[in-house]
């Protein structure tokens, strides 16, 4: 079964330093999410883009943040200026359909702040 | 706006036991309803779906929920707990409000005694 595959699976980084998140979407998906999960707490929309630009976005995702699809396959998360703050589990998620399709997560990226 | 509520963060049974996860939604539209099941350090894997028709909806591993919409809720349950079975639990709602970005509940840790 086609996969949202994340890389990498553990990134640690200093405070203050850019990171970039990659994702590679199931192929023929259209719609594709961002989601963070701080440790011990729930999963928290970050934005939703689907044809080259955001259709969405929560108001955790501020000027620091911002997506891309630099090419057909792959899906990038970054951020410009880290804090302690954004240490997280971050998720990728697609879908083929926006509506009532479930959206297909992948194993997510821990980011570390030090 | 949309909202998930979930009743007890951590739910224990024996094994063999019944397994009821309680999950409520508020939401403004016809919601669709997920649930998740999440592992350690893994990534979130879709157990089930409500979108329209049935009520009642089977998932993958002996679950199923049932949709009531006159009580908001979208209850888990699996009429016989496995040790496999213990995990992290998320409910999850999204509907059609201009985004259909995915609200998840706080999670319900199972927890599978012998």
């Amino acid at each position: 079964e086609p996969e949202v595959t994340q890389t990498p699976s553990h990134q640690v980084t200093q405070m203050g330093q850019e990171v970039i998140l990659r994702c590679v979407p199931i192929s023929n998906h259209l719609y594709f999410y961002w989601y963070r999960q701080i440790l011990g707490q729930k999963v928290e929309f970050l934005v939703s883009f689907y044809n080259n630009e955001i259709s969405e976005k929560s108001e955790i995702f501020d000027d620091q943040f911002s997506v891309e699809r630099p090419d057909g396959s792959n899906f990038t998360l970054k951020i410009r200026s880290t804090k302690l703050e954004d240490s997280a589990m971050y998720f990728c998620a697609s879908s083929e359909l926006e509506d009532n399709q479930p959206q297909h997560f992948g194993d997510g990226t821990r980011l570390s702040i030090l | 706006a949309q909202s998930v509520t979930q009743l007890g963060s951590h739910v224990s049974v024996s094994e063999g036991a019944l397994v009821l996860l309680r999950c409520n939604y508020s939401s403004s539209v016809p919601p669709y309803l997920f649930w998740y099941v999440q592992y350690p350090n893994q990534g979130l894997q879709l157990l089930l779906k409500y979108t329209t028709g049935a009520t009642l909806v089977k998932g993958i591993n002996g679950f199923e929920a049932e949709f009531k919409k006159s009580e908001t809720s979208f209850h888990l349950t699996k009429p016989s707990a496995h040790m496999s079975d213990a995990a992290e639990y998320f409910c999850a709602v999204s509907a059609n409000t201009g985004g259909f970005k995915t609200i998840f509940g706080a999670g319900t840790r199972l927890f599978v005694k012998a």
